[in-house]
């Protein structure tokens, strides 16, 4: 296993469902990122947490909300997408907060929202 | 803002030859870093080999090679002994090296699709 665990690996939802993905890391990393990879599109930075508080948010619509609870788990609450939200969302943690020395990556969550 | 091209969509190569993937980026910073990361179907994306742009000596990590020029703002990566396992998307990354700036703040290019040949 990678290190860094994500939950579900794929998810269909509603426009009017809400649910929740999950990251969890057991490396005793500082920082903790959210990205987002659509087909043909660089990956966007989303969410960063160090040492679980959020200190940016890349202007990300309000039906996503992150929470990290402690330095280990990380969630990305998820209601009334659109269809164009549908991607991969990568889950990354860091061992320093600058994320300096590379990032150790999660295998994401696949989610269609139809 | 800082920006990374990658001109290659697709690459193919031979197994057990050698293949070298392109990356620019553009900043007018002079501290940084710059990543390769691999991608396979498995979805997990993997640090492939780290440069720090104050650093002359191009980085390397066994069979993987980087031809780092900062004053053409070039970051190629070379495969060498090109294995059926390298096969997989490779993203360029950029990030500040100016703490303080915008955190965890990777810039990605937008990949190149490797596939190699038996």
């Amino acid at each position: 296993e990678t290190g860094v665990t994500q939950t579900p690996r794929h998810l269909v939802m509603g426009m009017t469902n809400k649910k929740s993905l999950k990251c969890e890391q057991h490396l005793g990393h500082n920082a903790m990122y959210w990205y987002k990879q659509s087909a043909k599109k660089p990956l966007e930075l989303m969410f960063v947490y160090s040492l679980e508080e959020r200190v940016e948010n890349n202007s990300v619509p309000s039906r996503f909300s992150p929470e990290c609870p402690n330095s280990s788990h990380l969630f990305l609450h998820l209601h009334t997408l659109q269809p164009e939200d549908s991607a991969l969302y990568l889950c990354a943690s860091s061992q320093d907060w600058w994320g300096n020395y590379g990032y150790t990556f999660g295998s994401g969550t696949r989610l269609t929202v139809v | 803002a800082q920006t990374v091209t990658q001109s290659q969509p697709e690459m193919s190569v031979q197994e057990a030859e050698t293949v070298t993937l392109s990356c620019t980026y553009d900043t007018s910073e002079s501290d940084y870093y710059l990543f390769w990361y691999k991608q396979p179907p498995s979805r997990q994306m993997i640090l492939v080999i780290r440069q720090e742009a104050y650093k002359q000596q191009n980085a390397t990590e066994n069979r993987f090679s980087v031809n780092f020029q900062k004053a053409a703002k070039s970051f190629s990566l070379k495969i060498s002994d090109s294995q059926l396992g390298d096969a997989a998307m490779y993203f360029c990354a950029y990030r500040s090296a100016v703490n303080g700036g915008s955190q965890g703040n990777l810039i990605f290019g937008k990949g190149t699709k490797l596939s190699v040949k038996p």
